[in-house]
């Protein structure tokens, strides 16, 4: 079956200019995670989503980053304002109700920002 | 803070040889411990977890192990392959309601033939 997408696999950007990341879970799954890893480090917990309610915003580096999940599907994350440290890969994760700690990951979008 | 370290960050070993990969945590009240591969380009893929009642899980050729009490578990590679060349990535998760797992930074892992 199909398992976590991410769009775009690429994406170059100028300093300043807003982007949006996204991500396609696993049919069915509830909970979507999204990660950060910067070149020498590990993985970042962002966000995370669970059904309906609240997210966990905790990872959140700043104001500049959000995310949204709509219709409890598909996920986008925004960077407004991008600088140059935000470059890395931003990965997401699903995972079926119940059992989160066994989470799926995408692929991942590879951000540079220039 | 709650943190994970992974030793060594980096390891060359010829095809064939047994090796042990290192992961240390600060908190030891885990709810579970998981070993990821990561390949360049592509996504992570679980290689075994290990709950925080469990001492080892093992499948195929890789083994883990996991001592809470001491914060530290091991992934054990039996007659490694080039095919096994990839980053392996240890994760902690601290609260099953939550499952946001915390990540050390990797073993980078080449096996010549």
């Amino acid at each position: 079956g199909a398992g976590v997408s991410q769009s775009p696999s690429n994406k170059v950007t100028e300093k300043g200019k807003d982007v949006e990341l996204r991500c396609d879970p696993i049919s069915g799954h509830t909970a979507l995670y999204w990660y950060r890893q910067s070149l020498g480090q590990g993985l970042e917990f962002l966000i995370y989503f669970q059904g309906n309610s609240a997210p966990d915003k905790s990872g959140l580096p700043s104001d500049r980053f959000s995310a949204e999940r709509t219709g409890g599907s598909v996920s986008t994350l925004t960077i407004q304002r991008t600088q140059q440290e935000d470059s890395a890969v931003y990965l997401c994760a699903s995972s079926s109700d119940g059992r989160p700690e066994t989470q799926y990951f995408g692929p991942g979008t590879r951000l540079l920002v220039l | 803070k709650q943190e994970v370290t992974q030793i060594p960050a980096a390891l060359s070993v010829p095809e064939g040889e047994n090796l042990v990969l290192n992961c240390s945590f600060t908190d030891s009240a885990i709810y579970n411990l998981q070993w990821f591969r990561q390949d360049p380009g592509k996504g992570l893929t679980s290689l075994l977890l290990i709950q925080s009642s469990q001492r080892e899980q093992t499948s195929g050729r890789l083994n883990a192990s996991l001592d809470k009490s001491s914060g530290r578990s091991t992934l054990y590679i039996a007659a490694s392959q080039p095919g096994d060349s990839a980053t392996y990535l240890c994760a902690v998760c601290y609260g099953g309601s939550q499952g946001n797992l915390i990540f050390g930074k990797g073993t980078k892992l080449s096996v010549k033939p």
